[in-house]
């Protein structure tokens, strides 16, 4: 089963807008993971954070966790074309390495 | 090579047929893991190895699907008497061992049963 759920489930925004998904899980954790997933192609990690952090950046993007709402965003900053994807969060528990998937925001940049 | 490999990429197994998928890991990882992603769908754990030892299969969905490690590297996935509902794309994924570190995941195998 999954363990959460993605908001929006699909979106779609302007070459050089923000995007922002988010993700909603239901146990306690130890990591937040985001991953993105290509069409044809394999799923790639982007970030991690922490149970005990609340912000984390790489590059373009900027992840945020607030454990008391047991929710994380992922944002998008300066989209591109090669964005376009779907974007999936994954939890795993203390002592438990399995991941836990959400069921994934569908990004589109138009050009 | 350089990442998680897997094969067949693309299988078509006819209901009832027997089908294995072997995954490559990143040499030296010691986790790997088997999900199964349906259409449209997040990916969902099917099994865990840490080195040869399975340590969680607790989602593998019947008796039919069976995994193994038996050296610590290379992983089959082997699904007997295929079910159309057995039709997704099959990821597998290693990692260095312990919590908090990325996992690294293969190209997938697309299962196809008619």
């Amino acid at each position: 089963s999954q363990q959460g759920e993605e908001d929006p489930q699909a979106l779609s925004i302007q070459e050089g807008e923000n995007a922002t998904m988010n993700c909603s899980y239901k146990t306690s954790i130890n990591n937040l993971q985001w991953y993105r997933q290509n069409s044809g192609r394999g799923l790639v990690h982007l970030i991690l954070i922490r149970s005990n952090e609340r912000e984390k950046h790489s590059g373009r993007l900027r992840v945020t966790l607030d454990t008391s709402k047991k929710s994380s965003s992922l944002l998008i900053t300066a989209s591109r074309a090669a964005d376009t994807a779907s974007y999936f969060c994954a939890t795993d528990m203390f002592g438990n390495e399995k991941l836990t998937f959400g069921t994934g925001t569908r990004l589109t940049i138009i050009p | 090579g350089a990442g998680v490999s897997q094969s067949p990429r693309y299988k078509v197994a006819k209901r009832g047929q027997d089908v294995a998928l072997r995954c490559d890991p990143i040499s030296g990882h010691v986790s790997l893991f088997w999900y199964q992603q349906a259409l449209g769908q997040g990916p969902e754990f099917l099994t865990y190895f840490q080195n040869e030892a399975q340590l969680d299969k607790s989602g593998l969905p019947s008796d039919r699907f069976f995994a193994e490690r038996p050296e610590g590297s290379v992983s089959t996935l082997k699904i007997q008497r295929t079910q159309q509902e057995d039709s997704a794309v099959y990821l597998c994924a290693s990692s260095l061992k312990g919590s908090n570190t990325e996992a690294f995941f293969g190209q997938g195998t697309r299962l196809t049963v008619v």
